[in-house]
């Protein structure tokens, strides 16, 4: 089976643009999650979503915003893009459990630069 | 609130040595611990979970983790390094009470010399 599918690959915006970063999650997986991961730290969790209901939002600003589709993939949208935002932005996908014993696979993520 | 420690920014170990990566936790009820690796530039790859039971987890590529529920540690493990292993490594936590996401520590670089 396919793994986590995200595209772009890679992106350059400059500030105050907009954008939208897709992913596909393993097929059978219904949840899909978004983390952002700046240079020198861990993952940090922006949102969850579960048969497109969103399950869990991070401490991040109203200029991110997300969705799930039928068919379970998602978009992450960030608005007024500042240099901050520049990051690799993760998706991963899990078959949630009951109990949350669920595992998280990750696609290669989007590398987004803001100029 | 859930946290993790990673207190070694990198490991240098020798090929054929044994390596240890260092994670403790912090969550208000019993815990599910995961590690990952990243490769440059690629996302995160599985290696192990705990979830209950055995204390010493086996995973992918040789790696073992061993839970240690009275010093909240998670100690990743393997008895002999190959140059390939060094990547970047990530330790989670979940909380088993309620609702919640999976938590990072800010990873450990682990350097194989050959």
């Amino acid at each position: 089976d396919a793994g986590v599918t995200q595209s772009p690959t890679h992106l350059i915006k400059t500030r105050g643009q907009h954008v939208t970063l897709r992913c596909s999650p393993i097929s059978g997986h219904k949840s899909v999650s978004w983390y952002q991961q700046v240079l020198g730290q861990g993952p940090q969790f922006i949102f969850q979503y579960y048969e497109k209901e969103e399950r869990g939002r991070g401490n991040f600003p109203d200029r991110f915003s997300a969705r799930q589709f039928p068919n379970y993939s998602s978009e992450l949208n960030v608005n007024a893009l500042l240099l901050g935002d520049s990051a690799l932005y993760l998706c991963a996908s899990s078959r949630p459990t009951s109990g949350g014993q669920d595992t998280q696979y990750f696609g290669p993520g989007t590398r987004l630069t803001v100029l | 609130a859930q946290s993790v420690a990673q207190p070694e920014d990198q490991v240098n170990v020798a090929e054929g040595n044994p390596l240890t990566v260092k994670c403790t936790y912090s969550v208000s009820g019993n815990p599910y611990l995961f590690w990952y690796v990243q490769y440059p530039n690629r996302g995160l790859q599985f290696l192990l979970k705990y979830i209950t039971g055995d204390n010493l987890v086996k995973g992918s590529y040789g790696f073992e983790a061993e839970f240690n529920k009275s010093q909240t540690s998670f100690h990743l493990k393997k008895p002999s390094a190959l140059v390939s292993d060094s990547a970047l490594y990530f330790c989670a936590v979940r909380d088993v009470v309620g609702y919640s996401t999976l938590t990072f520590g800010k990873g450990t670089m682990l350097l194989v010399s050959p």
